[in-house]
């Protein structure tokens, strides 16, 4: 059973390209996350996400970001018009079901680069 | 003013010696208390998770405590080993607050020989 996946690992950009950040969750798990990770900070809630359902985004950014959890795929995170202070390690993590102690596994990170 | 606060910031400790981290929340109520390590590089990943109604949770070498009355949690680790050097990272789920978690900024720990 593989873990979660999130693709790419690195990712670099210059201002005001798109980033567009993947993340398969593990297999069974339909609930998905997204946490930002600024150098030197802790991990913080962006958005929680059920097959094709934002359930909670008063994470995220009201502008420029966006995110998605199609039926079929992956979730995507999506960043429009890059800037430098989007520069980040963007986590993923999933879990089999909305119970609040369901543990939630972790990606890799995909870790964004703003030139 | 972040609600998870954790000290100390970092520690270095010799190998097979014992270290215990400490983690002050004022998330309340809260559902459930999580202390996760992070390697450098990687993703966190889960240790333990204690209900408000627990006082004590061990994985292995880590054991965790809940004091839900003074709001303060530990993770003690035994026997230490150089694959302990990481993050370690308190993390709370309030109550009504969905499955949005709340990370402390972590513990950097260092196993030396």
């Amino acid at each position: 059973n593989a873990g979660v996946m999130q693709n790419p690992r690195h990712l670099v950009r210059r201002r005001g390209q798109e980033a567009r950040l993947r993340c398969s969750p593990m297999k069974g798990h339909s609930h998905v996350y997204w946490y930002r990770q600024l150098p030197e900070e802790g991990l913080k809630f962006m958005v929680y996400l059920q097959k094709e359902n934002i359930i909670d985004e008063s994470g995220m950014p009201k502008e420029r970001f966006s995110a998605e959890f199609p039926k079929e795929g992956p979730s995507i995170l999506r960043i429009q018009q890059v800037v430098r202070g989007d520069s980040a390690a963007y986590f993923c993590a999933s879990s089999p079901g909305s119970q609040r102690t369901d543990t939630q596994y972790f990606g890799p990170g995909t870790r964004l680069t703003v030139l | 003013k972040n609600q998870v606060e954790q000290s100390p910031q970092s520690l270095i400790i010799l190998e097979g010696k014992n270290c215990t981290l400490q983690c002050n929340y004022t998330v309340s109520p809260f559902s459930n208390l999580r202390w996760y390590k992070q390697d450098t590089g990687r993703g966190p990943v889960s240790l333990t998770i204690m209900t408000f109604s627990e006082n004590t949770k061990s994985n292995g070498r880590y054991t965790a405590t809940l004091d839900a009355d003074t709001k303060q949690s530990s993770l003690h680790i035994t026997a230490s080993q150089l694959s302990d050097s990481a993050s370690y990272i308190c993390v709370v789920s309030p109550t009504g607050g969905g499955n949005k978690l709340t990370f402390g900024t972590g513990t950097q720990l260092k196993v030396e020989l």
